[in-house]
């Protein structure tokens, strides 16, 4: 059901950047704010980046995001292995009633 | 520190009615904010299913809208979850979650896994 289309998985080797784009549409990447989680294997979601470019306290300045029409990206410089986790973007969507939507989820493996 | 617990059955039959509860600590729901549900099937991706606000406001997926109620209990500062005619398809792990506008879910509980099985 998701609206939200992320690359199922994307690789990189230490000490490098990757970015993870995320592509929506104009109910809900075009007309709202875009976050981040990041999910470690075994553990529930942590939010990583709100509101298309925030940074929630105790978030590694390695992370970052960006928005531009109806997609978005994250970024990971300085690749470690800790990063090794899946990713979702996520919006709020004003079709309907307004709901919440995530994206497909991206896998990042450090090479 | 705000904390969330989710509880409730690991198993559930077919047809059924699924219920959880959340109970949050190191913050009063009472104060603000939304209160979310999230849930995500073995091996595959997270899906929203809806959340409320202290006076009962509450936003819905609408996949999910017609078997989903979310209600809240301010004395004993937790929130509950009701999926019912469940399916197997509905086997998750449920997380609850503190939520702020327009969604943004900012603490997490560890999640509990529910199964639908006869």
């Amino acid at each position: 059901q998701s609206v939200l289309t992320q690359p199922p998985s994307v690789s990189e080797a230490p000490r490098q950047r990757v970015t993870i784009s995320c592509s929506g549409s104009s109910s809900n990447i075009g007309n709202n704010a875009v976050n981040w989680y990041q999910q470690l294997p075994g553990k529930a979601p942590k939010l990583l980046i709100y509101y298309d470019d925030l940074l929630p306290s105790g978030v590694s300045d390695r992370f970052s995001g960006s928005k531009s029409g109806t997609s978005a990206s994250l970024a990971i410089s300085g690749l470690q292995s800790e990063d090794e986790a899946d990713y979702y973007c996520a919006a709020w969507d004003d079709s309907l009633n307004g709901f919440y939507v995530f994206g497909t989820g991206t896998k990042v493996t450090v090479l | 520190q705000v904390q969330l617990q989710e509880s409730g059955p690991g198993l559930v039959k077919p047809s059924e009615t699924l219920s959880l509860t959340c109970t949050v600590s190191g913050y009063s729901i009472s104060s603000g904010y939304y209160w979310g549900w999230i849930r995500q099937p073995p091996g595959k991706g997270l899906e929203w299913i809806g959340s409320i606000y202290h006076s009962g406001s509450t936003y819905y997926n609408p996949s999910l809208k017609s078997r989903v109620t979310i209600s809240v209990d301010t004395s004993k500062n937790q929130f509950s979850l009701k999926l019912s005619s469940v399916t197997a398809a509905d086997t998750a792990v449920y997380y609850c979650a503190r939520v702020m506008v327009r969604g943004v879910a900012d603490y997490w509980g560890q999640g509990t896994l529910v199964t639908v099985s006869s």
